[in-house]
């Protein structure tokens, strides 16, 4: 069955830091992921995407993160953390079917920032 | 502005109650996802709908249910039957790109708390 797994619930990094969240994800064709950032009470931004082609893409906010097929991974990076990057980070798969796509969701990690 | 726009932003339910949450998207997007987020538990995946006069259900959809007579709108209500609504509902669509590949865009969410 298609998953997304973020095993870290809650991290916490100092700011100026650098910052890489984790996700794996099981899925039997060629994924598309996605990285999704959320603020209490907020909806969902795309920070971004893989689809195809180069394995190391670039976001919006300084973010990037690389997919690794062999490890069935799509790890969030950024160099130097603000404190306005706390947040929610959710980790997604597009899951295709005859139907269109939809997407599975990681638990989410929660970013602190601490000065 | 183009975007998606969720109301109201809180919604309180009575027990026994139907109540409908409304979503709006001015990005002439074709389809549009309804989720449901409970803390701890990523979002999960209720209704969706590719286009007009046309959707299928998510992982878990008892207890709801959706319409979609137009491009823009697909509403979501939840019936007396969804006997644990609280939660916080997201909204979102996306526009079918080359190779099928999908971006979804999510509007800012509405919380149904319980009386």
């Amino acid at each position: 069955a298609q998953s997304v797994t973020q095993p870290d619930i809650h991290i916490t990094v100092s700011e100026g830091a650098s910052l890489e969240l984790r996700c794996n994800y099981s899925y039997g064709a060629t994924p598309y992921l996605f990285w999704y950032v959320q603020s209490p009470g907020q909806g969902l931004q795309l920070l971004l995407k893989y689809f195809s082609g180069d394995t190391l893409v670039q976001g919006i906010k300084g973010f990037e993160a690389e997919f690794k097929r062999s490890q069935s991974s799509f790890n969030l990076r950024k160099p130097s953390v603000h404190w306005s990057d706390a947040a929610e980070y959710f980790c997604a798969v597009g899951a295709k079917n005859q139907a269109g796509t939809a997407l599975i969701f990681g638990k989410g990690t929660t970013l602190s920032v601490s000065s | 502005d183009g975007g998606i726009t969720q109301s109201p932003k809180y919604l309180f339910r009575k027990e026994g109650q139907n109540v409908t949450l409304s979503c709006e998207q001015n990005l002439n997007h074709d389809a549009m996802y309804w989720y449901r987020q409970d803390p701890g538990q990523g979002l999960r995946l209720i209704y969706y709908s590719q286009i007009v006069n046309d959707f299928q259900k998510g992982d878990i959809a008892e207890g709801y249910s959706v319409s979609r007579e137009k491009k823009e709108s697909f509403p979501l209500t939840v019936t007396s039957a969804q006997k644990n609504p609280t939660a916080f509902y997201l909204c979102a669509s996306s526009i079918r790109g080359y190779g099928g590949q999908e971006t979804q865009y999510f509007g800012p969410g509405t919380r149904l708390l319980v009386l």
